[in-house]
Order: C-alpha cells, then structure tokens, then sequence
C-alpha cells in the first residue's frame, strides 16, 4: 500500500497572505509528483507534474517544490485571492513499467479569508 | 488543457437499480481511462483503469461483475453500477490521460436510496 500524505488537512489564510503545504510520499520508486487544485463542482485542474529531485515549477502566484530522496513536495501560493480557495491534491507515480496509476493524498482544503 | 465530461453530474437511485455513468475526452482521443471513487474524508481511490477495446483492469477488492466498465470509443468510457446498495453511495469521478497528465471530469455524486 502506497501512503500519500498531505498536511496540513485544511488551512484559513488571510487574503494577500502567503501559505504553504506538503505533500510526503514514499521515495523509492519514484516516477512522478502531480499537484492538482480542485474548485467544489468542478473538474480537478492539473498544475503541475514534477519528476526530477530539486525541481521547482511556477505557475503565476503557485510553485511547488520537489525532494524526492526525502519524499516531501511543497505547495506555495503567494499573496492568497479569494480565487485560490480550493482543495489541493497531491497524487503519487511509482516506477513501474507501463504504469499510469495516480496514488492521491487526501487534500488540503484552503479557504481564503477576504 | 484536454477536457473531460462526465453524465449525469448527480443521480439518486432505489436500491436494486443499476446506473450508468459516462466519461467523455472531449478534445483528444484517449487508449486508457481511469475510474475512481471517493467516501467522504477519503481520497481519490482508483477503481478501476479503463482500456479501449479490451477489457478494464480492476484494483483489488474492486468487484468487476458489479462495476461494469466499456471503453467501446476512443472517447468515452462507462461505469454501470449493476444492483447498486446504499453502500455503493459514493463520489465517482474518471479521468483520462493526456500528454503525461490525468484530465479529470467533474465527477458524479450517486446515492442509493
């Protein structure tokens, strides 16, 4: 079994502020790390997939991090908008031939405080 | 980015029916589609992957005579709940992949009554 776990489970912050979450994940085997944002009602909306130790990929006011020797990947959102408040799933890839199995973490549901 | 649809958004149902949910890629073909489903307080958990013109793949515990998968298009994908219980309400939601991404559709809320 796969654990994927993602802290904190929900976040408040203040609109214009900054905040942070994590995404830890097994580090052998290691193939990919998606992120994605997920709007109640909505399709989950991919940000970002991340393969490579050290990677950092930006997308307008969100990045993320990635460590894959110590299985921990950061989400970062820079001066919080209203619009930012969602649920942010992280989800796993191992390595193994052929295999395009996602493993999800629970979410971080982050709400906005105008 | 690639888009997936998925009908019906919500369904209710009596205990006994059998429903069937569609999963479409609406601007892209796609060989291999994936059906998940989620309790509340839970995560995405993968049912079930999806292979056009053969049969679906099922993770364990996944009964397959209960969640009957067709992947007869490059398009579209079914789930059919056959003899849904009120233990088969859930949060069921596909997916496709599309240049080394899953696309998701919006997913479909079935409560069994």
């Amino acid at each position: 079994i796969l654990n994927v776990e993602q802290s904190p489970q929900s976040l408040h912050v203040q609109e214009g502020d900054s905040t942070n979450f994590t995404c830890s994940f097994p580090s052998s085997n290691f193939y990919a790390l998606h992120w994605y944002r997920w709007e109640t009602a909505k399709s989950p909306e991919a940000l970002f997939v991340m393969t490579l130790n050290g990677d950092e990929k930006k997308k307008g006011r969100i990045s993320a991090t990635l460590n894959t020797k110590e299985g921990y990947s950061y989400l970062y959102i820079k001066g919080s908008q209203p619009e930012d408040s969602a649920t942010y799933l992280c989800a796993f890839k191992r390595l193994y031939f052929g295999n395009e199995k996602l493993t999800f973490g629970t979410g971080t549901r982050l709400t906005i405080i105008p | 980015g690639a888009v997936v649809s998925q009908h019906p958004s919500r369904v209710i149902c009596k205990s006994g029916t059998s429903v069937k949910i569609e999963c479409r890629s609406l601007d892209f073909q796609a060989t291999t589609m994936f059906w998940y489903r989620q309790f509340p307080k839970q995560s995405l958990m993968l049912m079930a992957t999806s292979n056009e013109g053969s049969k679906a793949t099922y993770e364990q515990g996944v009964e397959k005579d209960k969640f009957l998968i067709n992947h007869a298009s490059l398009t579209l994908s079914t789930l059919t709940v056959t003899s849904a219980h009120p233990e088969d309400s859930s949060f069921y939601i596909c997916s496709a992949t599309a240049w080394d991404t899953q696309y998701f559709g919006p997913g479909t809320r079935l409560t069994v009554l």
